[in-house]
């Protein structure tokens, strides 16, 4: 079965760091894949999407995510993050002959500090 | 664009009783419908995918007698937990993803129904 893993289950830093959050997938065929976040009390919003082409995609609010298919891995990235980056990030992965259901992550929380 | 909603946004009910969750795509249409679960500090699970006018099509170890799925517009569909317990007592949330166009096979999610079964 398909499955996604997210290498980090709370990180913690503090403001100007700079952030990875690891995401690998275990499925050799066609993937989508795509970084969520959700801030406290809010919905699932897009970060990010890989369909095809450029392997370094660019998302919203300075983040970007780069696909490697030989590692199987979609990590996310932020040269520089801020207080308001608070938040659960999940790495979701969409199969392309299975209905477009999405199989996510186990979620990363990350913890800024002013 | 691409807004996503459900009502309610919590509901609290006695165990045993039916409730039903709206998931609704304001402004498009969507080919199909998903419906997550989402235990505290853990991952989104899917339980069943819902297309317009057809069964859904339910995750293994999900109950579909137990949580009916009717989706019957492109802008609609429910979710009704039947004879609810407290071990259902979770935060349900909706997708919708996008009949066609440029942002085909992408998700948008509603805001989630938080279920309290006492």
């Amino acid at each position: 079965a398909q499955s996604v893993s997210q290498h980090n289950h709370h990180v913690i830093l503090s403001e100007a760091a700079s952030l990875e959050l690891g995401c690998n997938y275990s499925y050799g065929g066609t993937v989508n894949l795509f970084w969520y976040v959700q801030y406290p009390g809010q919905h699932l919003q897009l970060l990010l999407k890989y369909f095809s082409g450029d392997p370094l995609v660019k998302g919203i609010k300075g983040f970007e995510a780069e696909f490697i298919k030989s590692k199987f891995s979609f990590n996310l990235r932020k040269p520089s993050v801020q207080w308001s980056d608070t938040a659960e990030y999940f790495c979701a992965v969409n199969v392309n002959n299975q209905g477009g259901k999405l199989i996510f992550g186990q979620g990363t929380e990350l913890s800024v500090k002013p | 664009g691409a807004v996503v909603s459900q009502h309610p946004s919590r509901v609290i009910c006695k165990s045993g009783t039916s409730v039903k969750i709206e998931c609704r795509s304001l402004d498009f249409q969507a080919t199909t419908m998903f419906w997550y679960r989402q235990f505290p500090k853990q991952s989104l699970m899917l339980m069943a995918t819902s297309n317009e006018g057809s069964k859904a099509t339910y995750e293994q170890g999900v109950e579909k007698d137990k949580f009916l799925i009717n989706h019957a517009s492109l802008t609609l569909s429910t979710l009704t937990v039947t004879s609810a317990h407290p071990e259902d007592s979770s935060f349900y949330i909706c997708s919708a993803r996008v009949r066609a166009g440029v942002t085909y096979n992408e998700q948008f999610f509603g805001p989630g129904t938080r279920l309290t079964v006492l």
